[in-house]
């Protein structure tokens, strides 16, 4: 089956303090994961793809087919980086646009 | 260039009716996606349209449905609509792939009363 899983809802770090938000994923086939990020009041929008091999806002992940894991980690957390971050998965050779996502994790940064 | 849009913004309505819910993708993006949010159960992919044809359906009844026009708009409709339908409906739109970046609305937000 088909799953991701974000074993935290909550994540709280002190501003400056390393950040990582864990991801495992079920998937049989190649898959291609992403992070998506949610601020407060805004829409859902990608933060980064493994295929892309990005650091975005001082994120990165490392795909782990061994663990079958995309943890998103960040060294320095910023009071900016509150929000709900959902990690994703879709099938490199699907056709069409479906993604699974995790339940989420909510990261809050304390000053 | 505009992003995806979608209307209305807010919906309420009882048990037992039916609803329509609209989406515009990005200029150019051919995929929509419909997902449903709830605190519950998060984000579940509902279906993917492409080219007007549905590409991927999730497990949903069939009360959900929708389709794509020519110029890729896409709407979505629930009918005979249930409390548990009450949730924020979102819509994404890509170029063409699954591997493509989805670009999401802001989202539809239904209550069943």
């Amino acid at each position: 089956a088909q799953r991701v899983t974000q074993p935290e809802k909550l994540l709280s770090v002190f501003k400056g303090a390393p950040v990582e938000l864990k991801c495992n994923y079920s998937y049989s086939g190649s898959p291609e994961l992403f992070w998506y990020v949610q601020y407060s009041r805004q829409r859902l929008q990608l933060l980064l793809r493994h295929i892309s091999r990005e650091s975005i806002k001082g994120f990165t992940a490392d795909l782990n087919k061994g663990e079958t894991s995309f943890h998103l980690k960040k060294p320095f957390a910023q009071e900016e980086d509150s929000a709900m971050y959902y990690c994703a998965l879709s099938g490199i050779y699907n056709q069409g646009g479906k993604l699974i996502f995790g339940q989420g994790t909510e990261l809050s940064v304390k000053p | 260039k505009a992003g995806v849009t979608q209307t209305p913004r807010y919906l309420i309505k009882t048990r037992g009716q039916q609803v329509t819910l609209s989406c515009s993708p990005i200029s150019g993006h051919r995929s929509v996606s419909w997902y449903q949010q709830t605190p519950g159960q998060g984000l579940q992919f509902l279906f993917e349209y492409f080219s007007e044809t549905q590409r991927n359906k999730g497990n949903f009844p069939g009360r959900f449905s929708g389709r794509q026009f020519s110029n890729s708009r896409s709407e979505m409709n629930v009918s005979t609509l249930e409390l548990g339908d009450s949730a924020l409906y979102l819509c994404a739109s890509s170029q063409r792939t699954s591997t493509d970046t989805q670009y999401f609305g802001p989202g539809t937000r239904l209550t069943v009363l």
